[in-house]
């Protein structure tokens, strides 16, 4: 079935500690990014790439890394992480970068620092 | 930034009725909205969209009718089954390339 795969779906992880989200699409989607979701907060874009080998900033990019080697991978990283990074991540998709066709999601990963 | 509200954080509904949800919208310059729902635990999933230069579009059990006068998006699901219980978020893309979430309305169908 096409669409994203997120790995873990959930991780407990010590504070300082280095973590890396997986996120893979096989739509060969050209953008794809990275929202956080924490309740009353809605969905806040942390950083997002509208093509291969490039990445930019969104809303909340402080503390977190992305890189986009190829197509269809998107890995986010938390260099060293800190309680209020305690989330749901969620990796999402779309054919263009003008999102003329809305977004595909990922399932998400629940992050819990401590 | 962008700001993108919904009236009513929850909303109940019996089996069988009809369901509209509203969202209204800050910036005059967003030309496209889509609605998603999200069941717990999973991902945000897409419903329906328009564009700015639509009033209405219906899809399969749902309509999304846009006032842009008010700035102002509602979603209506007919015939609300006990399946349709989730989150319901309205986005907005305006301009920039990405979309701009609201908080969502959480939508519970009363067997």
């Amino acid at each position: 079935i096409a669409g994203i795969t997120q790995a873990p779906t959930s991780q407990i992880l010590a504070a300082g500690r280095r973590m890396t989200l997986r996120c893979t699409q096989d739509m060969r989607h050209n953008a794809m990014y990275w929202y956080r979701q924490d309740l009353g907060l809605g969905l806040r874009l942390i950083h997002y790439s509208n093509t291969a080998g490039t990445t930019g900033k969104g809303e909340v990019p402080d503390g977190y890394s992305v890189s986009r080697a190829n197509t269809d991978d998107f890995p986010l990283t938390l260099a060293s992480a800190v309680p209020s990074q305690t989330s749901v991540y969620f990796c999402a998709s779309s054919d263009s970068p003008a999102v003329s066709n809305g977004y595909t999601f990922g399932s998400g990963t629940r992050l819990t620092v401590v | 930034g962008e700001s993108v509200g919904l009236h009513l954080p929850t909303l109940s509904v019996q089996e069988g009725d009809n369901s509209i949800i509203n969202c209204a919208y800050s910036n005059s310059a967003s030309d496209y909205f889509i609605w998603y729902k999200q069941e717990s635990g999973k991902g945000p999933q897409f419903i329906i969209d328009i564009r700015s230069n639509m009033d209405k579009r219906q899809g399969q059990r749902v309509t999304v009718l846009l006032n842009k006068t008010v700035k102002h998006l509602s979603l209506q699901i007919a015939a609300t089954q006990p399946g349709d219980s989730a989150v319901y978020f309205c986005a907005e893309r305006a301009g920039a390339n990405n979309l701009f979430f609201g908080t969502g309305t959480r939508l519970t169908v009363i067997p």
